[in-house]
């Protein structure tokens, strides 16, 4: 069974500062990790994706994120928050057996001026 | 341009009556997949297809039903026997030959009145 644990459920950061969401997760397979932001009352859009390749994903807006498998985590960063940032994040292991995404409970981000 | 159209955005139910919500792609994926949201839980499968004519339940399957009578539709019905059906609701699509690429429709807001 798979499953992702965002340890964050509310991070808040200056504007211009550093985020860091932070995602652990457990997977059977060699797991398909993405990152997807969501902000109030829309879909999802997909930041960034692990797919066994290059450890270190860099994604839309700046955002990236490292696989580290002895740790099995797969953290979101950015080095710089800007007031749209302000949303909503998922952490989200892909279960090749189904093709069928598991999520996080989520990390709502607020960006102070 | 290619994507996922749900319909309707919002929609209003009455207690004991079912309701289904569109799901519409044109990417050509293979597979879809809906889910719902619920505040602080992240997201959970309900349904998935990964062919025309075939489906299968995700983790809260309960009160829901599906029909992939087309590549391109995919609509869920709310039942009756749903308990608590207003949540948020997802649909998605992916192809199957990669891993990753799902794309989200911009959702259903069901509430029951």
């Amino acid at each position: 069974a798979q499953s992702v644990t965002q340890l964050d459920s509310h991070v808040s950061v200056s504007e211009g500062t550093p985020v860091l969401l932070r995602c652990n997760y457990s997977s059977s397979y060699s797991p398909s990790l993405f990152w997807y932001v969501q902000h109030p009352n829309k879909g999802l859009q997909l930041l960034l994706k692990y797919t066994s390749a290059a450890t270190l994903v860099k994604g839309i807006n700046g955002f990236e994120a490292e696989f580290k498998k002895s740790e099995t985590s797969f953290h979101l960063t950015k080095p710089s928050a800007h007031m749209s940032d302000a949303a909503e994040y998922f952490c989200v292991v892909s279960d090749t057996g189904r093709r069928a995404l598991t999520f996080g409970s989520g990390t709502r981000l607020q960006v102070q001026p | 341009d290619g994507g996922i159209t749900q319909s309707p955005k919002y929609l209003f139910r009455k207690e004991g009556q079912n309701v289904t919500l569109s799901c519409e792609q044109n990417l050509n994926h293979d597979a879809m997949y809906w889910y719902r949201q619920d505040p602080g839980q992240g997201l959970r499968l309900i349904y998935y297809s990964q062919i025309v004519n075939d489906f299968q339940k995700g983790d809260i399957a309960e009160g829901y039903s599906v029909s992939r009578e087309k590549k391109e539709s995919f609509p869920l019905t709310v039942t009756s026997a749903q308990k608590n059906p207003t949540a948020f609701y997802l649909c998605a699509s992916s192809p199957m030959a990669t891993r990753g690429g799902y794309t989200f429709g911009s959702g259903t807001r069901l509430t029951v009145v």
